[in-house]
């Protein structure tokens, strides 16, 4: 089985300030990532995902995942946010080849003027 | 774009009533997901579906949930009997396969069990 921590409920950021949202997993098997953003009143939007190879990810956005096996993380950063990234980020994964997504709990990301 | 479509966007329900939450998935896409999100909580996997039927459920896809493709474009999951606790956010997915494949979320149905 796998598990998926979000820590952090909510994070406030200025405009134009860096952001990173920690995610950590535990899994006994192999498995994918993916970042997923929910803007107010919508689904799911997938940000990027790491399936295999190098570690750092770009996704959609403006947005980088790095994933640290060692640690078991799949931080998600931005060097510069904007207004309009605010909405809820859910780190996921599923095991290697299946389609089944374990989500963490979300984190709130608040950008302010 | 195409897009996954749900409808209603908000279902209010008296307890032990049926309700069928609908969605509509991307055309050429062959597998189809359930999730719930209850308030304050985590999304959480319900039931996947490939080849009319069933290809993988949770714990919580008890036998008061069930499934079903009833044309070729519909996707439907119906609770039989409501309870309070099924009260929720329901995401429905689509993807063209399995695995890496991306899935693709609708906007979710809010059910309101009173």
């Amino acid at each position: 089985a796998q598990s998926v921590t979000q820590l952090d409920s909510q994070v406030p950021v200025f405009e134009e300030a860096p952001v990173e949202l920690r995610c950590n997993y535990s899994s006994s098997v192999s498995v994918y990532l993916f970042w997923y953003v929910q803007y107010p009143n919508q689904g799911l939007q997938l940000l990027l995902k790491y399936l295999s190879g190098s570690t750092l990810v770009k996704g959609i956005n403006g947005f980088e995942a790095e994933f640290n096996k060692s640690q078991t993380s799949f931080h998600l950063r931005k060097p510069s946010v904007h207004i309009s990234d605010t909405a809820e980020y859910f780190c996921a994964v599923s095991p290697s080849g299946y389609s089944t997504l374990t989500f963490g709990k979300g984190t709130m990301l608040l950008v302010s003027p | 774009e195409p897009e996954v479509t749900q409808t209603p966007s908000h279902q209010v329900t008296q307890m032990g009533q049926e309700v069928i939450l609908r969605c509509v998935p991307i055309s050429n896409h062959l597998y189809f997901y359930w999730y719930r999100q209850i308030l304050g909580q985590k999304v959480e996997f319900l039931v996947s579906f490939y080849n009319n039927e069933i290809s993988e459920k949770s714990e919580i896809f008890d036998d008061q949930f069930s499934v079903e493709r009833p044309d070729g474009s519909n996707f439907t999951l119906k609770i039989r009997s409501t309870k309070l606790e099924d009260s929720a956010m329901y995401f429905c997915a689509s993807s063209v396969s399995q695995g890496y494949n991306e899935q693709f979320f609708g906007p979710g149905t809010r059910l309101t069990v009173l």
